[in-house]
């Protein structure tokens, strides 16, 4: 069973609209979320987390808002770029082992230009 | 600076077969993890240490073994290949608790 739900399991964009992907946990332990950018032949590359104790988190075109109530936190790209098409994971980890991380499923993104 | 080198890049195995896959980091990072990824089940945590001498267990550990005697090395145990582990297996490193993790490129491993 996984312990994130992510969702789309893809995802097709215009140039310069809103990419926007979701994700979904049920431990109340997780306390720490942070989403990885994987591009084809590459180990993941970590984008941008967040903690619990903010709603958003915003870095560049790439923004993270997060909903405790929900236990639900979402990814979304701004004015999305061709060099974003890529596999985009959401992950979480527990305030009990910090070490362990749970990965969601992966969006694979497509911009087309 | 190489960060985490993974070896070999791809390998095809037959059942029962053993083998090694070797991870190495250059980061004097204290955290390390082995991943394996498969279509639709995202990464999945197989093992992960916190230091030298120091391993513990994650989501699917059965058919594989680590050991950590280096800071720099994070060496995943195949005893006798299976071919449901046929997958794309990463290794990442950490040096600080909450932190990035840095993976390697992969080793793409096929059990007939």
């Amino acid at each position: 069973q996984q312990q994130v739900k992510q969702s789309p399991q893809s995802l097709i964009v215009q140039k310069g609209g809103i990419s926007i992907i979701n994700c979904a946990y049920e431990n109340t332990a997780f306390d720490y979320f942070p989403w990885y950018q994987q591009f084809p032949g590459k180990g993941p590359a970590l984008l941008i987390a967040i903690r619990p104790d903010v709603s958003e988190k915003k870095e560049g075109r790439f923004t993270i808002s997060f909903n405790k109530s929900a236990k639900q936190f979402s990814l979304h790209i701004m004015d999305s770029q061709p060099g974003d098409s890529a596999t985009y994971f959401c992950a979480a980890s527990s305030k009990y082992n910090f070490n362990k991380f749970y990965f969601g499923s992966g969006t694979k993104l497509n911009v087309k230009p | 600076n190489a960060g985490v080198t993974q070896t070999p890049k791809f390998q095809v195995l037959k059942t029962g077969q053993s083998m090694t896959l070797q991870c190495a980091q250059d980061m004097n990072h204290e955290y390390m993890s082995w991943y394996r990824q498969d279509p639709g089940m995202g990464l999945r945590l197989i093992h992960y240490s916190v230091g030298a001498g120091i391993t513990d267990q994650g989501e699917v550990p059965n058919g594989y073994n680590v050991s950590r005697s280096t800071t720099e090395d994070f060496p995943l145990r195949l005893l006798s290949a299976a071919p449901s582990q046929t997958s794309v297996y990463f290794c990442a490193s950490g040096g600080e608790a909450r932190g990035p993790q840095h993976f390697g490129d992969g080793t793409r491993l096929s059990i007939l």
